[in-house]
């Protein structure tokens, strides 16, 4: 199965400023997600998405994060106004054939200055 | 509130030896428990699933236990490699394509 790629790869931002963070390019996958891991701690779920709406949402998810697919292909993560704190590496994920085995993709760490 | 825990020190072995990693877990009724090893500065690759209703699973030189009663899993290497030093991430999964959460991690370091 196609694995999942994300760009960029890093982003150096400073903090206030937006962030897009991509899944691409995915087909044929109904079901996304969107996870975060701060250096040094255990992997956290952000987002899930289902046919072009969000499915569940943790409170990590708050009203400065957003997804959508705009072009039924892509898949992104806006970041609004970054904090510090939003420094982490950013992986998207799919679910294969049966049961919830998410396939990861290599990720995207963001830097927040 | 749900809680995974794993052994957050890490765990040294001999090279040939069996590495036997723990998950616990409280407050979740999983439907699936997964393992995932995840290497430094990439993302989780998927290794085992074992459903609510089985109690052990193989795949190679892996081994996973489950039991419910005591909330526990078992994930077992053996004849470990240096190749398979990384840290094993244990996920609960309620099923249904809702989220997959995931413990902290244990690092597991095989010494040649």
């Amino acid at each position: 199965e196609p694995e999942v790629t994300q760009t960029p790869s890093h982003q150096v931002t400073q903090m206030g400023q937006e962030v897009i963070l991509r899944c691409v390019p995915i087909s044929n996958h109904l079901y996304f997600y969107w996870y975060r891991q701060i250096l040094g701690q255990k992997v956290e779920f952000l987002v899930s998405f289902y046919n072009n709406e969000i499915s569940e949402k943790s409170e990590i998810f708050d009203d400065q994060f957003s997804v959508e697919r705009p072009d039924g292909s892509n898949f992104t993560l806006k970041i609004r106004s970054t904090k510090l704190e939003d420094s982490a590496m950013y992986f998207c994920a799919r679910t294969g054939s049966g049961a919830n085995v998410l396939t990861f993709g290599a990720g995207s760490r963001l830097t927040v200055l | 509130s749900q809680k995974i825990e794993q052994n957050s020190e890490a765990l040294n072995i001999q090279e040939g030896k069996t590495a036997t990693l723990t998950c616990n877990y409280t407050n979740y009724s999983p439907a699936y428990l997964q393992w995932y090893r995840q290497d430094p500065g990439r993302g989780p690759v998927f290794l085992l699933l074992i459903r609510e209703n089985e109690k052990e699973k193989r795949k190679e030189r892996l081994k996973v236990t489950f039991d419910t009663t005591l909330k526990q899993s078992l994930f077992h290497i053996t004849a470990s490699q240096p190749a398979d030093s990384a840290t094993y991430l244990c996920a609960l999964d309620s099923g249904g394509y809702q989220k997959v959460t995931f413990g902290t991690g244990t690092k597991l370091q095989v010494i040649p």
